[in-house]
């Protein structure tokens, strides 16, 4: 247990679909982060929020759009997903502030699946 | 443009013996070094870290060296247990183009053959 909780585990959505993944830090942390994994490839990063605030945009696509309500909970929504965007996300957080990528404690993650 | 390699994507190693994983770097400008262990179904978990300013960091049986002349960083891992097959993520921080960045590896898949 890392104190990331990530949900749900696993998705399959069409790619018409709209759909929310959750994640919650129970740390005290002051910023989190979305990354992807697939197959083969390294962690990629796709945003970071510090203190509520999105402090990096890694050329992400608009089809995926994050959201920070406050410094422990972060959601990605997602809307018309393509096959490729299928791939492990990863929630994580760190106590630096503004991204400074102190130790990551990561969630266990959304397995999801575009069909 | 890969910041951080793991040229072996798989390892397999003796119970008993020693895991060395490797990781090369190309941006002088990571001050900061860290490795990540991930098992089937779960998120990464820290492992060990390096600063810049230092060789070698040991944590009981993990011990991590840095050579930054070569750029190149290396897990060891001794003895190996079955318990430590999983994939091990390298990634290197810094200060880039005014940006604090971390970049990771592929990550290389350890076996622990009993």
């Amino acid at each position: 247990e890392t104190g990331v909780t990530q949900t749900p585990r696993h998705l399959v959505m069409g790619m018409t679909n709209k759909k929310s993944l959750k994640c919650e830090q129970h740390l005290g942390h002051n910023a989190m982060y979305w990354y992807k994994q697939s197959a083969k490839k390294p962690l990629e990063l796709m945003f970071v929020y510090s203190l509520e605030e999105r402090v990096e945009n890694n050329s992400v696509p608009s089809r995926f759009s994050p959201e920070c309500p406050n410094s422990s909970h972060l959601f990605l929504h997602l809307h018309t997903l393509q096959p490729e965007d299928s791939a492990l996300y990863l929630c994580a957080s760190s106590q630096g502030p503004r991204g400074s990528y102190e130790k990551l404690f990561f969630g266990s993650g959304t397995q999801l699946s575009v069909l | 443009d890969q910041q951080v390699k793991q040229n072996s994507p798989s390892l397999s190693v003796q119970e008993g013996r020693i895991s060395i994983l490797n990781c090369d770097y190309t941006n002088s400008m990571f001050d900061y070094f860290l490795w990540y262990k991930k098992y089937p179904a779960e998120g990464p978990t820290f492992l060990i870290s390096i600063s810049s300013i230092k060789d070698k960091n040991e944590d009981g049986r993990f011990t991590v060296f840095l050579n930054k002349s070569a750029k190149h960083l290396s897990l060891h891992i001794v003895p190996s247990q079955p318990g430590d097959s999983a994939v091990y993520f390298c990634a290197a921080t810094g200060r880039i183009q005014g940006a604090q960045k971390l970049v990771f590896g592929q990550g290389t898949r350890l076996t622990i053959n009993p």
